[in-house]
């Protein structure tokens, strides 16, 4: 167990619709990364935050939106669903310069 | 731009044989480097990771890996396999940024590792 809590762990939505996935960071750490995994794309980094606030983006959609809170547990919000959107969405934490840990992830699959 | 290529898309190896997954990253002034490993429908675990200390790295379930500068590589090995290593593996590289902040992950395209029977 990495500590790193995603919810929900499944998820089956139609195109066009909205969902939000949640993730918890390990106690104490201040980043948060999330990623998202397809069979086609790989391993893709969608944006991090630090304390609140955005550090870095990568292949993020417009659709796609996270933000970190001042608990700082994270949501992405994923909207205007697309069957290519489906794909395992990945959290991770880490404290700055450490080690950085996974959730388990949330599969997402759009119909 | 910094990145991290994993030579082998799939290595099949016999079970009781040595594991070499190679892993090459772009040259950077701190990074550090990881090798996770996902089992089938299952998250990313962390094997070990490399931050500057001990340039040959033991990881979990009898991995190491060695950070080579002059190679600009952190091949992951194991002695002898087990079946319950076949499974997914990403080297993934970060860099500390000017300001002392850790960058994001960057990962390479996975290694596929197959243990025969």
């Amino acid at each position: 167990d990495s500590g790193v809590t995603q919810t929900p762990k499944h998820l089956i939505t139609a195109t066009g619709q909205r969902v939000t996935l949640r993730c918890s960071p390990r106690s104490g750490d201040l980043s948060v990364y999330w990623y998202q995994q397809s069979l086609d794309q790989g391993l893709q980094f969608l944006i991090q935050y630090y304390n609140g606030e955005e550090r870095a983006k990568g292949n993020i959609l417009e659709r796609f939106s996270a933000q970190q809170f001042p608990d700082l547990h994270s949501e992405l919000n994923l909207s205007s669903l697309e069957l290519g959107d489906s794909a395992l969405y990945f959290c991770a934490s880490s404290v700055s310069g450490n080690t950085i840990y996974f959730g388990e992830g949330s599969w997402l699959t759009v119909v | 731009a910094q990145s991290v290529t994993q030579l082998d898309s799939h290595v099949s190896v016999s079970e009781g044989t040595p594991v070499l997954l190679r892993c090459n990253y772009s040259s950077s002034y701190s990074p550090s480097l990881f090798w996770y490993v996902q089992h089938p429908n299952k998250g990313l675990q962390l094997l070990l990771k490399y931050t500057s200390a001990a340039t040959l790295v033991k990881g979990i379930n009898g991995f190491e890996a060695e950070f080579k500068k002059s190679e600009t590589s952190f091949h992951l090995t194991k002695p002898s396999a087990h079946m319950s290593d076949a499974a997914e593996y990403f080297c993934v590289v970060t860099y500390t940024n000017y300001g002392g902040s850790q960058g994001n992950l960057i990962f390479g395209k996975g290694t596929k590792l197959s243990v025969k029977p």
